[in-house]
């Protein structure tokens, strides 16, 4: 098994142009999830899914779309992207969101995104 | 909303000794878990506490969560150049199921 698989590794952008962030997971987990990492922040959400054909905002949503066409695929779009945009991105899966078993997340290898 | 605060930011330790992070929450949680990264990689899931007052050992590391669900820490003894990293603890909120992850801890091992 893949795991949670990111796509591009790294990307540089310039100020305005789009792109998409590709994530897939082979672990047939239904809650899926976007964040971004910078220096002293940890990690914050962006977007998530709790299953096939829903998404969610979460604690900084501003500037991204996102689409869950496929249970395994969580796709992250920057429309226009801008220099505060630069940073880390993380996908996550996880089987549940409850406080049993089954809801630690499984992490991509990330995107390293650049904005000039 | 839920915020999750972790200290100490840095910590730069001596091989061989110990070391404890702290993480807070403002509200209660549901659970606490408990994630590495190493440089340049990317967060791992270590373990998970769910328990009030849930004590947890994994080899050198000890997890505690407090008796009110807002609080827990991580202890590392005998430090070794391996647990080299960043520490993040992450609240599972009562009401939503969100994650909130802590900004982490950085540990460099002074060999």
């Amino acid at each position: 098994n893949a795991g949670v698989t990111q796509t591009p590794k790294f990307r540089v952008l310039k100020t305005g142009q789009s792109m998409t962030l590709l994530c897939a997971q082979d672990m047939n987990h239904e809650y899926m999830y976007w964040y971004r990492q910078d220096p002293g922040m940890g990690l914050r959400l962006i977007h998530y899914s709790v299953g096939e054909g829903t998404t969610a905002k979460g604690e900084v949503p501003d500037g991204y779309n996102v689409s869950r066409l496929k249970k395994q695929n969580f796709l992250l779009g920057l429309e226009s992207a801008a220099p505060s945009q630069t940073s880390v991105y993380f996908c996550a899966s996880s089987y549940s969101v409850t406080s049993g078993g089954g809801n630690e997340q499984f992490f991509g290898p990330g995107t390293r995104l650049t904005v000039l | 909303g839920q915020q999750v605060m972790q200290i100490p930011q840095y910590q730069h330790v001596q091989e061989g000794e110990d070391f404890t992070t702290y993480c807070n929450s403002s509200t209660t949680l549901s659970n606490i878990q408990w994630y590495k990264q190493r440089p340049g990689g990317h967060p791992v899931f270590l373990i998970q506490l769910v328990k009030s007052g849930e004590v947890k050992k994994q080899k050198r590391l000890t997890f505690q969560f407090g008796e009110a669900k807002k609080n827990s820490s991580l202890h590392i003894t005998a430090t070794q150049t391996t647990d080299v990293g960043t520490y993040f603890c992450a609240g599972l909120s009562l009401n939503d199921y969100k994650l909130s992850f802590g900004a982490g801890t950085t540990v460099t091992v002074r060999a």
